[in-house]
């Protein structure tokens, strides 16, 4: 079975820290994706990427980038974090040219304090 | 994408088959229909798909109706670790980038 794996499972970070949230998928994967899910806004798209070193701003890009130097990993980075940035971070992965459907790791629940 | 209408929320009983209904008139020739599960605190799990026909995994069925305008998942034998929320979701296939938008969904309680 295809994996998606989250670095963390909970993380509390300050205010104005940096924060990695690292994903890395184990079934050569094209396509990776960073959301947040937060109680009653549903899933939102942060960013994702069809490509190493390629990237692309999904729906809320502000306050967030990404890395993906390597084709099974996906990173998150919150610059600076702030308190409207606690949620939980998805990330998922899916081939580039079949219909699979996405595999999404466990999540990471981020608070920011 | 296509937008899907499903029930807020169901019951059932643990052993029995639970139907999922999900509507979804504005769907184009090349969307397909996904269904996903979310059990608390997890992330979403990918059921299963289809475009025009019936499709049947080890874990569900689905029934899409020949207007594709509405589809059913099937669970065929409950257990309670299937309570969760499903998703229906319908979007074109293997496009990359194509966001996934997930809607309400429906609350699934399967009681003993």
């Amino acid at each position: 079975d295809v994996k998606v794996t989250q670095s963390s499972r909970y993380l509390v970070k300050r205010t104005g820290e940096k924060v990695f949230l690292e994903c890395v998928q184990d079934m050569d994967h094209e396509n990776m994706f960073w959301y947040r899910q937060d109680p009653g806004l549903g899933l939102r798209l942060i960013y994702f990427s069809y490509d190493v070193k390629m990237k692309e701003k999904g729906d809320i890009p502000e306050g967030y980038s990404v890395s993906r130097e390597k084709k099974e990993r996906f990173s998150l980075i919150l610059e600076s974090a702030s308190t409207n940035q606690t949620s939980m971070y998805l990330c998922a992965s899916t081939p580039g040219d079949r219909e699979r459907g996405y595999t999404f790791g466990s999540g990471t629940r981020l608070t920011v304090v | 994408d296509a937008k899907t209408t499903q029930p807020p929320s169901m019951d059932c009983a643990e052993g029995r088959a639970a139907n999922l209904p999900c509507n979804h008139s504005t769907i184009s020739g090349n969307e397909y229909v996904y269904w996903y599960r979310q059990i608390h605190s997890q992330g979403p799990q990918y059921i299963i798909h289809g475009l025009k026909n019936n499709e049947t995994n080890e874990m569900a069925s689905l029934i899409i109706t020949e207007d594709r305008k509405s589809s059913t998942l099937i669970l065929p034998h409950a257990t309670l670790r299937d309570t969760a929320v499903y998703y229906c979701i319908v979007r074109v296939a293997g496009a990359a980038g194509n966001k996934l938008t997930f809607g309400g969904g429906t609350r699934v309680l399967v009681k003993p």
